[in-house]
């Protein structure tokens, strides 16, 4: 099996740097997904990390340590709308030899004036 | 536009009644999944199907059935076998399977209440 780990709930100042954590142990890993989801709303791709090191992507970025079982989610210049759930997302092989996507359970981040 | 459709995004059911959630894409994608989520947990898959006429249980397909008559079409039901099925339901569809790297993209999702 494996376990996904995210913090529960965080809040920040708008206008600062928030990092959201992600740690998993897992076999078979092929990769790792961040996705956003307002309250009530579809998830929306952010990331994808299957090698060690940081993605840029705008405002946001995404560490992966493969070796740690670790992945990080960077959100600068905090917007009021930034306020929403971030779903960290495995890639693993099952025992059925195929590959699944299991989800970490979320992240609820407030971004407060 | 491309996309997924899911219908009906709200819907109420009466104990033992089996209810069928409609799932539909446009994007030529292989593979399509339905999760569920509720208060506090993460998304957990109920089904998934990398290719017309095969799918394969999730972790939590207990109580639910589904069909994979045609690539553009997931449809999934929500049996009264299910003991808890009042749940926010999402299906996505991804371009290849996931081991693919295939990024999924999700409907807007499907509010079943049980009355």
């Amino acid at each position: 099996g494996q376990n996904i780990d995210q913090p529960t709930e965080m809040t920040a100042t708008e206008g600062a740097i928030v990092q959201i954590n992600c740690t998993y142990q897992t076999s078979g890993f092929n990769g790792l997904f961040w996705y956003q989801q307002h309250a009530g709303e579809a998830p929306t791709f952010l990331s994808y990390n299957v090698l060690d090191g940081l993605e840029e992507k705008g405002r946001f970025s995404s560490f992966l340590s493969r070796s740690k079982g670790y992945s990080y989610l960077l959100l600068k210049e905090l917007q009021m709308k930034d306020s929403a759930s971030y779903l960290c997302a495995v890639i693993q092989l099952s025992g059925a030899g195929s590959y699944q996507l299991t989800f970490g359970k979320g992240t609820k981040l407030s971004v407060i004036p | 536009d491309g996309g997924i459709t899911q219908s009906p995004k709200y819907l109420f059911r009466k104990e033992g009644q089996n209810v069928t959630l409609s799932c539909e894409q446009n994007l030529n994608h292989d593979a399509m999944y339905w999760y569920r989520q509720d208060p506090g947990q993460g998304l957990r898959l109920i089904y998934y199907s990398q290719i017309v006429n095969d799918f394969q249980k999730g972790d939590i397909a207990e109580g639910y059935s589904v069909s994979r008559e045609k690539k553009e079409s997931f449809p999934l039901t929500v049996t009264s076998a299910q003991k808890n099925p009042t749940a926010f339901y999402l299906c996505a569809s991804s371009i290849a399977g996931v081991g693919n790297t295939g990024e999924l993209f999700f409907g807007e999702g499907s509010r079943l209440t049980v009355l």
